[in-house]
């Protein structure tokens, strides 16, 4: 399956929102809810910030919120931070018990 | 709490095979799939496939089917993932799904790097 799109990079100053787009298929993210996000320092592994579109694990602050309409979701970061600054990946169910996982998205803070 | 140990850096020929360990800690190993993962430098994830330990079975990714391998010994609670022919050095994660039915991956390992260099 081919990955799903992500801009390469955003960028925001700092109380500013950023939003983030990840756009699939109607055969991956378009059919299924399970669409995830992660968070990536350079030199560290990633972390889960949203699962199953819109929701946050214990301990995610709720400036980061996620959304999907047809075949793309999106990430949100509101109130935008200095630690905010790290690479965004986007994941998707695909059916057949695999997944599929965008290119990444730079988020720089100005 | 819920801990994945992956094996030290490695260096290896090219064309050579390269096998990594995951070790996991503070849950029922059995009960959760573990997917592996590769990132090559300055890329982004690509999903290589999973593995349950209480079955031992798996599921690859497309374009790593044939040359990727994932087992499990469950009696020390770690997976591993064979890679032959890899001519590509890169980041290995290992990352376990949130909840015994979610497809989102909550916990990760540290990563392991596979240099490929003759």
């Amino acid at each position: 399956q081919s990955a799903l799109t992500q801009p390469p990079s955003a960028s925001g100053s700092p109380g500013q929102s950023v939003t983030i787009s990840c756009t699939g298929t109607s055969s991956d993210l378009g059919l299924y809810n399970s669409v995830s996000w992660y968070q990536q320092h350079p030199g560290k592994a990633p972390k889960l910030i949203i699962y199953e579109v819109n929701r946050r694990p214990s301990g995610v602050p709720d400036r980061f919120s996620g959304s999907k309409s047809g075949n793309a979701a999106s990430l949100t970061i509101s109130g935008l931070q200095a630690e905010d600054e790290a690479d965004y990946y986007c994941s998707s169910y695909a059916g057949s018990s695999t997944l599929v996982f965008g290119g990444g998205t730079k988020v720089t803070v100005l | 709490q819920v801990q994945l140990v992956q094996s030290g850096a490695e260096v290896k020929k090219p064309g050579a095979s390269v096998k990594v360990s995951c070790k996991a800690s503070g849950y029922a190993f059995t009960a959760y799939h573990i997917h592996w993962l590769r990132q090559a430098p300055g890329q982004g994830l690509e999903w290589m496939g999973w593995i349950y330990p209480n079955s031992g079975g798996t599921k690859y990714a497309q374009t790593f089917q044939g040359r990727v391998t994932m087992t499990r010994d469950t009696s020390i609670s770690t997976v591993y993932m064979e890679l032959s022919s890899s001519d590509d050095t890169a980041m290995y994660y290992c990352a376990r799904v949130s909840t015994v039915d979610s497809r989102d991956l909550g916990y990760w390992g540290q990563g392991t790097l596979v240099t490929v260099s003759s």
